[in-house]
């Protein structure tokens, strides 16, 4: 069964470029999730989608973070402006879990690593 | 936002000894304390989980000791090798919740020496 894929892998802009990350979960799986990691701390939740509808975005910087997830498939993160303080690993996973169902595995891809000079 | 408590930042282990990580939570509503392992260019992979109905669960070389009363939990690695040597999230969720989202701690480095 193939993983969550992530691209890019690694990106480097400056501040107030704009950017933006894809993710493809792994397939049937509804629920999709994105996360961000800084350097030496664990994954946040920026932003919970299951199927293509939001489920939790409250800690995503809705001033500058962006997130979709067309036809309940594929997701893409973007951020405009980027701020120096955005630079992380940015993380997407997924689990097969539908509303009101038992928490399931989540899985996650390898990341996107993002450097604001 | 709620934190999950993680100790030691980083732990040096020799070959075969045993590895011990802890975590505290602060919120009772949370019943699902999974384990992660993440190593270096890789997302987290789940190890372990446990929910406070138990107090303990082992697979294979890992172990999560729960104890509800001081809302404390730990991962436990036997006979740890140089091949365990990663960071190790623990994390708390909901379990059966709508949601299902987890609230990472911020990591143990663990490197084991041959």
């Amino acid at each position: 069964e193939a993983g969550v894929a992530q691209s890019p892998r690694y990106k480097i802009i400056e501040k107030r470029q704009s950017v933006a990350f894809w993710c493809n979960p792994i397939s049937g799986h509804a629920t999709l999730y994105w996360y961000q990691q800084i350097l030496g701390q664990g994954p946040k939740l920026l932003i919970q989608f299951q199927n293509n509808g939001v489920v939790d975005d409250s800690q995503l910087p809705k001033d500058r973070f962006s997130a979709e997830r067309l036809k309940g498939v594929d997701s893409t993160l973007k951020i405009q402006p980027a701020k120096l303080e955005d630079s992380a690993v940015y993380l997407c996973a997924s689990s097969p879990r539908t509303s009101g169902l038992s928490t399931d595995t989540q899985y996650f891809g390898p990341g996107t690593r993002l450097t604001v000079l | 936002q709620q934190q999950v408590k993680q100790s030691p930042q980083s732990l040096i282990v020799q070959k075969g000894g045993i590895s011990i990580i802890n975590c505290a939570y602060e919120n009772t509503a949370f019943d699902y304390f999974p384990w992660y392992q993440q190593f270096p260019g890789k997302g987290p992979a789940l190890l372990i989980a446990i929910r406070p109905d138990v107090s303990e669960k082992k697979e294979g070389r890992f172990t999560i000791s729960f104890n509800k009363s001081a809302k404390q939990f730990s991962l436990h690695i036997m006979d740890s090798q140089p091949g365990d040597s990663a960071t190790y999230f623990c994390a708390e969720g909901n379990y059966g919740g709508s949601q299902g989202n987890l609230i990472f701690g911020k990591g143990t480095k663990l490197s084991v020496k041959p």
